[in-house]
């Protein structure tokens, strides 16, 4: 948990606006990244996921790039929505615990209209 | 399509009292673990379950046990409450143990105070 971290914990960004969400990671031996989604009052929600040999991988409105010689992770989300308020957690496995996931502290990202 | 179900959605507890947090799925996953969320603090893992009858410890075990004697449930147990165990707790499952390519499904949560 605490080698994972994110750079910001809030974010305000005007709704049509891309949103730039940045997460580093401290164990270099890390192999596999996901973004995770909070909405107020439910469970996580899997976003999107990149594993260490892959350098970007994108998804419906949402890029994610993995830099490893900085150990920098960020998820791009375009053309930002109401329905993006959320708090967003980056997590990592790094082996051989590849049954567990080290979680961030976590970014809110807040849309204004 | 009901998922990952958490029972009971709030719960209020006095120092020394002991409770069970319930957790289903019906996807019919191998993997099943508990997190607890605390401000500012992401979510860490409690205890975790790669099949029935298999559960180990994760980074935060102490003061809470677990069980899998089904696929289906993996019930938490609070032995004597403390107000450090004031959280919020969720549930996750996914198709494998390898969590890589299988990513985990949460519960809703369950958001538990001790006083």
């Amino acid at each position: 948990g605490e080698s994972v971290g994110l750079h910001l914990p809030t974010l305000s960004v005007q709704e049509g606006d891309n949103s730039i969400i940045n997460c580093a990671y401290s164990n270099s031996a890390s192999d596999y990244f996901i973004w995770y989604k909070q909405e107020s009052g439910k469970g996580p929600q899997f976003i999107i996921d990149i594993r260490s040999n892959m350098d970007k991988r994108q998804g419906q409105r949402v890029t994610v790039l993995l830099n490893k010689t900085v150990k920098h992770l960020s998820l791009q989300i375009a053309a930002t929505q109401p329905g993006d308020s959320a708090v967003y957690f980056c997590a990592e496995i790094y082996p051989p615990n590849d049954y567990k996931l080290s979680f961030g502290a976590g970014t809110t990202v807040t849309v204004r209209a | 399509n009901a998922g990952v179900t958490q029972t009971p959605k709030f719960q209020v507890l006095k120092t020394g009292q002991s409770m069970t947090l319930q957790c289903a799925q019906d996807m019919n996953h191998e993997y099943m673990s508990w997190y607890r969320q605390d401000p500012g603090m992401g979510l860490r893992l409690i205890h975790y379950s790669v099949g029935a009858g298999i559960t180990d410890q994760g980074e935060v075990p102490n003061g809470y046990n677990v069980s899998r004697s089904t696929t289906e449930d993996f019930p938490l147990r609070l032995l004597s409450a403390a107000p450090s165990q004031t959280s919020v707790y969720f549930c996750a499952s996914s198709y494998t143990a390898r969590t890589v390519n299988s990513p985990l499904h949460f519960g809703n949560g369950t958001r538990l105070t001790v006083t």
